[in-house]
């Protein structure tokens, strides 16, 4: 069974800085994985996905993560944070378990922009 | 495009009552989710339903918690008699067919005295 691992529970960065989410996830296929982010008091909102087209994929507000098999990893990132960026993300993958596929997500990573 | 509609917003009550959450899901998506999230974790999958048929409901504690999407569209989810371990998030997802990406509603919070 596919699971899911978010390092940092919490992670903060100055406004402007590199903005650097990791996700390891545990599989011996090709997963198919995704990043969600949510803000106060809303649900998930899709950042972006991977399903077995390129490796380096690009979200929505600047966002990109990279599928690394080698590494079992599918870490987040953007160049430059904005406070606005301040949120939870969700690092989460299609599991399939008891003859179902469904998707399992990470805990959580918080980010906090600092001014 | 709405996107997945979920109500009430907020819910407040108190342990050994019932309480009942209603979904919407995007039109056309076929699949249709109930999640919880507790507070400091990831959303765990409660119930899927593809069409008016349960797919998933493996994590579904059954002798509280029950839900249906009898015409195949919106859903309700039921909690009675609900437990202080019950305060969380309720989520509502949906996908289109043949897609693994899931749309989120904006959940419910569940408070339970």
């Amino acid at each position: 069974a596919q699971s899911v691992t978010q390092l940092g529970s919490h992670v903060s960065v100055s406004e402007g800085a590199l903005v650097l989410l990791r996700c390891n996830y545990s599989s011996s296929v090709p997963p198919y994985l995704f990043w969600y982010v949510q803000y106060p008091n809303q649900g998930l909102q899709l950042l972006l996905k991977y399903t077995s087209a390129a490796t380096l994929v690009k979200g929505i507000n600047g966002f990109e993560a990279e599928f690394k098999k080698s590494e079992t990893s599918f870490h987040l990132t953007k160049p430059s944070a904005h406070m606005s960026d301040a949120a939870e993300y969700f690092c989460a993958a299609i599991t399939s378990q008891g003859g179902s596929e469904k998707l399992v997500f990470g805990k959580g990573t918080k980010l906090t922009v600092n001014p | 495009e709405a996107g997945v509609a979920q109500s009430p917003r907020y819910k407040i009550i108190e342990k050994r009552q019932s309480v009942a959450f209603w979904c919407n899901p995007i039109s056309g998506h076929a699949t249709l989710y109930w999640y919880q999230q507790i507070l400091g974790q990831g959303p765990k999958l409660l119930i899927q339903f593809q069409n008016n048929g349960v797919v998933d409901d493996s994590q579904l504690p059954k002798d509280r918690f029950s839900a249906e999407r009898l015409k195949g569209v919106d859903s309700t989810l039921k909690i009675q008699p609900a437990k202080l371990e019950d305060s969380a998030v309720y989520l509502c997802a949906s996908s289109p067919p043949y897609s693994w990406t899931q749309y989120f509603g904006p959940g419910t919070r569940l408070l339970v005295l």
